[in-house]
């Protein structure tokens, strides 16, 4: 058990550009979310996978935000046209559905700034 | 919708001090709750965990209790370590499902010798 792996685990971007980060979930875990931290701040949900299918999305996740699992392995999260508002630590965590307690297990982060 | 209001830090102690760390919640049915605790430069690490009302969950020396008439989940320790120096965080999520934690803004102790 690696436990969940997230990489970049920093990004330093200019304004308008794009972004991708990747998370590895621990491997038998069929569940995947993303969540977003700022400075000070705890996690803030964004968006939860089970397998490919994403069935949950936060109303922080914007139109320029877009995340897949395309395999039910790993998943992206894609930033278009960044803002310096987006830099934050980007959370990624994984479970298991057939875990009565679904413990969320989460990666280090990947940290983004925008400038 | 749910929220989760912790005690703002930092709290500084020193080692052997008892530990209070303040949770409150609103939510909706009959969430469950967790503590979660991150190291400097680690990611979020489960603490601990409880599922009904008068549940206790306990690990590494930390309890909290799930109080239902009183909306809280105060995290305790009798006798704090240096090494127990980290950001506390407070979260619920809805039972029955498997989807997103609603966390707190997080508490940062401070342990010195």
């Amino acid at each position: 058990d690696t436990g969940v792996s997230q990489d970049p685990r920093h990004k330093i971007t200019k304004r308008g550009q794009n972004v991708t980060f990747r998370c590895d979930p621990i491997s038998e875990h069929n569940r995947l979310y993303w969540y977003r931290q700022t400075l000070g701040q705890g996690p803030e949900f964004l968006t939860y996978f089970q397998n490919e299918a994403q069935l949950e999305k936060s109303r922080l996740l914007s139109d320029r935000f877009s995340a897949e699992r395309p395999k039910g392995s790993f998943s992206t999260l894609e930033i278009q046209r960044t803002e310096q508002g987006d830099s934050a630590m980007y959370l990624c965590a994984s479970s298991f559905s057939r875990e009565s307690s679904y413990e969320q297990y989460f990666g280090p982060g990947t940290r983004l700034t925008v400038t | 919708g749910n929220s989760v209001t912790q005690m703002e830090g930092p709290v500084t102690l020193s080692e052997e001090a008892f530990l209070t760390i303040n949770c409150t919640y609103t939510a909706t049915g009959y969430p469950s709750l967790f503590w979660y605790v991150q190291y400097p430069g680690e990611g979020l690490q489960l603490l601990l965990k409880a599922t009904k009302a008068d549940d206790k969950g306990s690990n590494k020396g930390f309890e909290a209790t799930y109080r239902k008439e009183t909306t809280s989940f105060h995290l305790e320790k009798g006798s704090v370590q240096v090494s127990d120096s980290a950001v506390y965080f407070c979260a619920l999520r809805n039972t029955g499902t498997a989807s997103k934690l609603t966390f707190g803004t997080g508490t940062r102790l401070q342990v010195t010798l």
